[in-house]
Parts: C-alpha cells; sequence; structure tokens
C-alpha cells in the first residue's frame, strides 16, 4: 500500500549543486506533478506530467526539469541550486482530471 | 485565471468548538472544489469535494457546500478535537485543465484542550 513515495524527506545542498528528487507512484495513474509549498503561498505548481513521455511547465518551473520515462517515476531535477529553491517539495498523482490527487510525504530542501 | 483565497490562520479554539474556515475562490466556467488537510510532517491528504454547485462534501465530521452564487466553500465541523489541528488547504480545479489544482494559501488550525 505504498501509494506515491518520495525520497529524500530532508536534503541540504550548497548554491550551485545539482541533485534530483524522487517521486514514484505504484497505482498506474497517469497524471503526475510536482508542488512547491513556500509559507504564506500555498502549494505551487512546477511541472506535471498526463501520461509517460509527456510533461509540461507550471507556475514557476524556472530552475527545475523534469522527465517521466514511465509511467511509474517522475523525477524533479534542480540543475543549479539557488537559496531561493529552499522550500518543502510535494509530489502528487491522480488517474484522471477531476478525480482525488494523492501525494507523496514531501520532501524538505535546504539551499545554503 | 483562478485564484482561491483562504482565511488567515492561525486558527485556534478548544476542543468542542465550532470551526469555520472560509474560502472563496475565483474561477472560469464549472470548477470542482476541494478541501485537503495536512497533518505535522505529513503530505496533503484529500478531506472532502464537490463537483458541482449545491454539493455538499462531507467527511470525518467535517462539511463544506459549493455556493456558486457567493463563490464560496467554507469549512466547517460542529465539534472539533485536538486531532483536528492541522493545515487545512481550499483548491479548484477547472474541468479540462490537465493537472493543475489551484491552492489557497493553507489555514493553520490549532485545537487545545
Amino acid at each position: 500500500n505504498a501509494g506515491v513515495t518520495q525520497t529524500p524527506k530532508f536534503q541540504v545542498l550548497k548554491t550551485g549543486q545539482s541533485m534530483t528528487l524522487q517521486c514514484a507512484q505504484d497505482m498506474n495513474h497517469e497524471y503526475m506533478s510536482w508542488y512547491r509549498q513556500d509559507p504564506g503561498m500555498g502549494l505551487r505548481l512546477i511541472h506535471y506530467s498526463v501520461g509517460a513521455g509527456i510533461t509540461d511547465q507550471g507556475e514557476v518551473p524556472n530552475g527545475y526539469n523534469v522527465s517521466r520515462s514511465t509511467t511509474e517515476d517522475f523525477p524533479l531535477r534542480l540543475l543549479s541550486a539557488a537559496p531561493s529553491q529552499t522550500s518543502v517539495y510535494f509530489c502528487a498523482s491522480r488517474i484522471q482530471q477531476n478525480t482525488e490527487a494523492f501525494f507523496g510525504q514531501g520532501t524538505r530542501l535546504t539551499v545554503v | 485565471g483562478n485564484s482561491v483565497t483562504q482565511m488567515e490562520g492561525p486558527v485556534t479554539l478548544s476542543e468542542e468548538a465550532f470551526l469555520t474556515i472560509n474560502c472563496t475562490y475565483t474561477a472560469t466556467g464549472y470548477p470542482s472544489l476541494f478541501w485537503y488537510v495536512q497533518y505535522p510532517g505529513e503530505g496533503l491528504q484529500l478531506l472532502l469535494k464537490a463537483t458541482k454547485a449545491d454539493d455538499k462534501g462531507s467527511n470525518k465530521g467535517f462539511e463544506a457546500t459549493y455556493r456558486k452564487e457567493t463563490t464560496s466553500f467554507h469549512l466547517e465541523k460542529g465539534s472539533v478535537q485536538v486531532s483536528d489541528s492541522a493545515v487545512y488547504f481550499c483548491a479548484l480545479k477547472n474541468t479540462g485543465t490537465a493537472s493543475k489544482l489551484t491552492f489557497g494559501t493553507g489555514t493553520r488550525l490549532q485545537v487545545t484542550l
């Protein structure tokens, strides 16, 4: 009963470093999304995917890349980390456009 | 574009008090509306939803009614418990917009004995 699994849970990066946040779901969901959560700003959409091989930008895509080579995985890459990317990142998935989104437990990222 | 406005928190209540968290929205068409809850250290989980005007979503004693005339989806609970302490997010999604939920800023609820 894994649902949406994100790794790592916590990460500290130095400015300029790159890393990949992992997200995997075992529910065969077509739609997957990445959000960042910042105080006073709710959740903002970074990138999303409507199926394997298809990705698109959300509200705040700059500084992030995604790919979707399989239905299960949707990694988020930070190319050159900046302090402004300090945030909590959530991955979510769902089966159809208007049904419930399932969220991972989040990755707390600090860029120093 | 779409937007969701929630009352600012934190909201502090005594156990068994009545809860209202206000949520209003701006959207084109006929969005679906959601309340998500985030318990400390966890991800968001769906609390309830409503997909058309006058629908009432309910779960775990919480209720919210989709009011198109006032563009509102206020969350209510008659008697809160300490275990309800969490952050509550109102959200909407337009039909046909792929994979995009628009969230409010969240309202932190703290329930004390």
